[in-house]
């Protein structure tokens, strides 16, 4: 039973695009909410991390906004380029920091 | 710090042979998780430790699996016997607080 649940699969964006990925979760204890970026042959690294008291967190060219209402939250990618070209994974967690991951989004992005 | 070490990165095995993974984590962290990582099921979380104690294990699919964290510096991950469904990635995180730092995974074959 997977408590979080992501799309699209995949998408290709456009060098300079913005990527979009949504994310839905169920358990309202849930109260911490990263986004994961992982390259080929790599192992997960913190993107971006946000918690339920805020609706929008910015760093650099990424940003979460989250709907508490709604139960969903999002990564969007601004001036995409290449180099983002990854996938990536929302998370949520209670307090004790256990990760329950989406499926994950294959971002691929034309130079 | 050179971070999250796992060992060994690639592992082939037959089936019924016993495999064990190793991970030393972020000197000074407190919480260790072994996750694993397939197509089918994505990110799972196996197992998650805090100081040196395991939390929960209700990840942990048979009891073929079994983990250890003898002290700070240093977890095992054995899988005893192998079989094919076991192959996939196998990744360490420590953490301290809410950010956890991934290894870079073993990827176990078990032919």
């Amino acid at each position: 039973q997977q408590q979080v649940k992501q799309s699209p699969q995949s998408l290709i964006v456009q060098k300079g695009g913005i990527s979009i990925i949504n994310c839905a979760y169920e358990n309202t204890a849930f109260d911490y909410f990263p986004w994961y970026q992982q390259f080929p042959g790599k192992g997960p690294a913190l993107l971006i991390a946000i918690r339920p008291d805020v609706s929008e967190k910015k760093e650099g060219r990424f940003t979460i906004s989250f709907n508490k209402s709604a139960k969903q939250f999002s990564l969007h990618i601004m001036d995409s380029q290449p180099g983002d070209s990854a996938t990536y994974f929302c998370a949520a967690s209670k307090r004790d920091y256990k990760l329950s991951f989406g499926a994950g989004t294959t971002v691929t992005v034309r130079a | 710090d050179a971070g999250v070490i796992q060992s060994p990165r690639h592992e082939v095995t037959e089936m019924g042979q016993e495999v064990t993974l190793r991970c030393k984590p972020i000197s000074g962290h407190n919480s260790l998780f072994w996750y694993r990582q397939t197509m089918m099921r994505g990110l799972e979380l196996l197992i998650y430790f805090n100081n040196n104690v395991p939390i929960d294990d209700s990840g942990m699919p048979e009891d073929r699996f079994s983990a250890k964290m003898p002290n700070a510096s240093f977890s095992t991950l054995k899988i005893q016997p192998s079989e094919p469904r076991d192959s996939a990635v196998y990744f360490c995180a420590s953490s301290w607080g809410s950010e956890a730092f991934f290894g870079q995974g073993t990827r176990l074959t078990v032919v």
